[in-house]
């Protein structure tokens, strides 16, 4: 079945310790967006790749790094993690941009970052 | 100012009553709607999409649209203890993303 993975599932790392989260599709969508969501809060965009064409959200602390190699396969990297980047981290792709009604987003199962 | 809004919960329903669930949004130029349920740890999924004002519907599912009042609702027929999930409404508003509410929390008491 076509689908969105994340990998891994649940993540610890130390504060301050670098940690890579993956995503990858077999939809051969063009779009990949990665997530936060912390408890009780709504998903916060934080990038997308259009293709390779890399779109920063203007709030997005410069900590946040991401890596698209291909079409399938999208990383997230966290350079210095802080307590407050302790979240969801959902990766969700879309067909094409979403220019037209039609466009939908479908969402990985998310990775849960806890730092300690 | 909030883009898009919804009501935080507990909506409360009993088992087979019909739940609705509301959604305002701020941009006229927003151009389709999506609802999608999330469980408790787990990632969003999307239930159905609108862009036309009216219903439409899916099974127990029907959403509405108003774009003169920038209203979108979900309801739910029907409803199951299996529904109880946060409904998180977002809105494409033609900037190529979609703006989430912060969802209603949704409870269906058997």
């Amino acid at each position: 079945d076509a689908m969105v993975i994340q990998n891994p599932r649940y993540q610890v790392t130390q504060f301050g310790k670098p940690v890579t989260l993956s995503c990858s599709q077999t939809l051969n969508h063009n779009v990949m967006y990665w997530y936060q969501q912390k408890s009780s809060q709504a998903p916060k965009l934080l990038f997308h790749y259009y293709d390779k064409d890399f779109n920063n959200e203007a709030d997005t602390p410069d900590n946040f790094q991401s890596r698209r190699p291909n079409t399938s396969f999208c990383f997230l990297d966290i350079r210095s993690p802080g307590l407050g980047d302790a979240a969801m981290y959902l990766c969700a792709t879309s067909r094409d941009r979403l220019a037209g009604p039609r466009e939908t987003q479908y969402f990985g199962p998310g990775t849960r970052l806890l730092v300690l | 100012q909030k883009e898009v809004e919804q009501n935080s919960g507990p909506l409360s329903v009993p088992e087979g009553a019909i739940a609705s669930l509301n959604c305002t949004y701020s941009d006229r130029g927003s151009q389709s709607f999506f609802w999608y349920r999330q469980y408790s740890g787990k990632s969003p999924e999307l239930i159905m999409f609108i862009y036309s004002n009216g219903d439409k519907e899916d099974g127990r599912f029907t959403a509405q649209l108003n774009k003169a009042s920038q209203y979108v609702s979900l309801l739910i027929r029907d409803s199951q203890p299996s529904d109880s999930a946060t409904y998180l409404c977002a809105v494409n508003t033609g900037f190529q993303k979609l703006v989430f509410g912060t969802g209603t929390r949704l409870l269906v008491s058997p």
